[in-house]
């Protein structure tokens, strides 16, 4: 039972554009939210995370939105650059000590 | 360095053999988390050590996975009589207090 679901397995977006990366969670427990990025043959990368209390977290070119009504979470990159080309993983997790779930990952490609 | 280290960061093995995979988590950080990425797939949650409280190893696909953590620091990922179907990169996450998690490089097992 997948409890983090990342629906889209890629997304192709112009450079300059915005990206937006999907996550939808089953468990109401679930608090806290993290965004992480992956490059290829290297260990996932902290990015951005948001808790329940809130339903935005800016920083720099990255915004996180959740809507816990609907279970929702999406990651937004405006502008989005050749760098941002990678693995993007959403994950969660219960209450401060719990384990953090990861979703499957987005494929992210910016094209030039 | 500072961050997390993993070793070896190959390993192929034959199917049937034990294998140890190794991880020095960042000095100080009192979370350790095992994942494991197969081919395609997202993280898979395997275990999960938080100071000195127990294990939460619910993530462990069958009884031949095992891990320890030695002194609070440590951890050593033990497979028993590997099967193809193990073949993934294991990697390794460690934490300060839960929050936001540092991975290492992770090791790629191929079992042959």
């Amino acid at each position: 039972d997948q409890q983090v679901k990342q629906n889209s397995p890629s997304l192709s977006v112009q450079e300059g554009r915005i990206s937006i990366l999907n996550c939808d969670y089953t468990n109401s427990m679930f608090d806290y939210f993290l965004w992480y990025k992956k490059y290829p043959a290297e260990g996932p990368t902290f990015l951005i995370s948001i808790s329940s209390i809130k339903d935005k977290n800016e920083d720099g070119r990255f915004t996180v939105f959740l809507n816990k009504s609907a279970k929702h979470l999406s990651l937004h990159i405006v502008p989005s650059q050749p760098g941002d080309s990678a693995v993007y993983f959403c994950a969660s997790k219960k209450n401060r000590d719990d384990k953090i779930i990861f979703g499957k990952g987005t494929r992210l490609h910016i094209l030039p | 360095g500072a961050g997390v280290s993993q070793s070896p960061s190959n390993k192929v093995t034959e199917k049937g053999k034990d294998v140890e995979l190794r991880c020095d988590p960042i000095s100080g950080h009192t979370a350790l988390y095992w994942y494991r990425q197969s081919l395609g797939q997202g993280l898979e949650f395997l275990i999960y050590f938080q100071g000195n409280s127990a294990p939460d190893k619910s993530g462990l696909p069958s009884d031949r996975f095992s891990a320890e953590r030695t002194g609070g620091s440590v951890s050593t990922l033990t497979i028993q009589r590997t099967q193809q179907e193990d073949s993934a990169v294991y990697l390794c996450a460690s934490s300060l207090n839960a929050d936001t998690q540092y991975f290492g490089p992770g090791t790629r097992l191929t079992v042959l």
